[in-house]
């Protein structure tokens, strides 16, 4: 399996703030994705960084990959009280699709306003 | 609107009635998922399918079945449910794999 491990379990922070989240992972991956899950509802997409990336952008979130290290982060920047969720991390195994993805159990973050 | 649909969102049942939940997306994706969430575990695959009449089983398959007849359904079968079994279910697609899925709403069983 190549379950990803998000840090901390809780986040709270004021409007306006950064928000950093951190996963580890097991094994080599073929890419690692980010999703988000408002509360009950299905998870949304993110973004997605190949194992072949050390950074990616999409508008205010910022991801990095460290293979040696076995670990990604994900960082939104100047926080709203709309970003308020859970943040999974899913790892892909380098066997591609038929590894299927692997779920961490999630960071929950909480904007205050 | 590009979208992935469950049915029902909400059920509650007792140990042993078999129950099918639906899924269906309409963005002709090849690749579909059932996941469970239970507190405390995070999302755990069920069974996947790559394409048409071609499916496999996950981190979790016992309990469940599964089918892919047409592309854009992958109905969840549970058999004989068991209280094991009471968890929020999520069914999702991908273009071509598990890449940037699309989920659906959820359903949330419970069985009694």
């Amino acid at each position: 399996s190549q379950q990803g491990e998000e840090d901390p379990q809780a986040l709270s922070i004021q409007e306006g703030e950064n928000a950093t989240m951190n996963c580890s992972y097991k094994t080599s991956i073929n890419n690692l994705q980010w999703y988000r899950q408002n509360s009950g509802r299905g998870l949304v997409h993110l973004i997605l960084i190949r194992s072949n990336e050390r950074e990616k952008h999409s508008g205010r979130l910022r991801v990095t990959l460290d293979t040696s290290k076995k670990s990604s982060s994900l960082l939104i920047t100047a926080s709203r009280a709309a970003d308020t969720a859970s943040y999974f991390c899913a790892a892909m195994g380098i066997g591609g699709g038929a590894d299927g993805l692997t779920f961490g159990k999630g960071t929950h973050l909480i904007i205050q306003p | 609107e590009a979208q992935v649909t469950q049915n029902p969102r909400y059920l509650i049942t007792v140990t042993g009635k078999k129950l099918t939940v639906t899924c269906s997306q309409n963005m002709n994706h090849e690749y579909m998922s059932w996941y469970r969430q239970d507190p405390g575990l995070g999302l755990r695959q069920i069974y996947y399918s790559m394409n048409v009449e071609v499916t496999d089983k996950g981190d979790v398959p016992e309990g469940y079945k599964v089918s892919r007849k047409e592309k854009r359904n992958f109905p969840l079968i549970l058999e004989s449910p068991s209280p094991n079994q009471t968890s929020l279910y999520f069914c999702a697609s991908g273009r071509w794999g598990p890449y940037e899925q699309y989920f659906g709403p959820g359903t949330r069983l419970t069985v009694t």
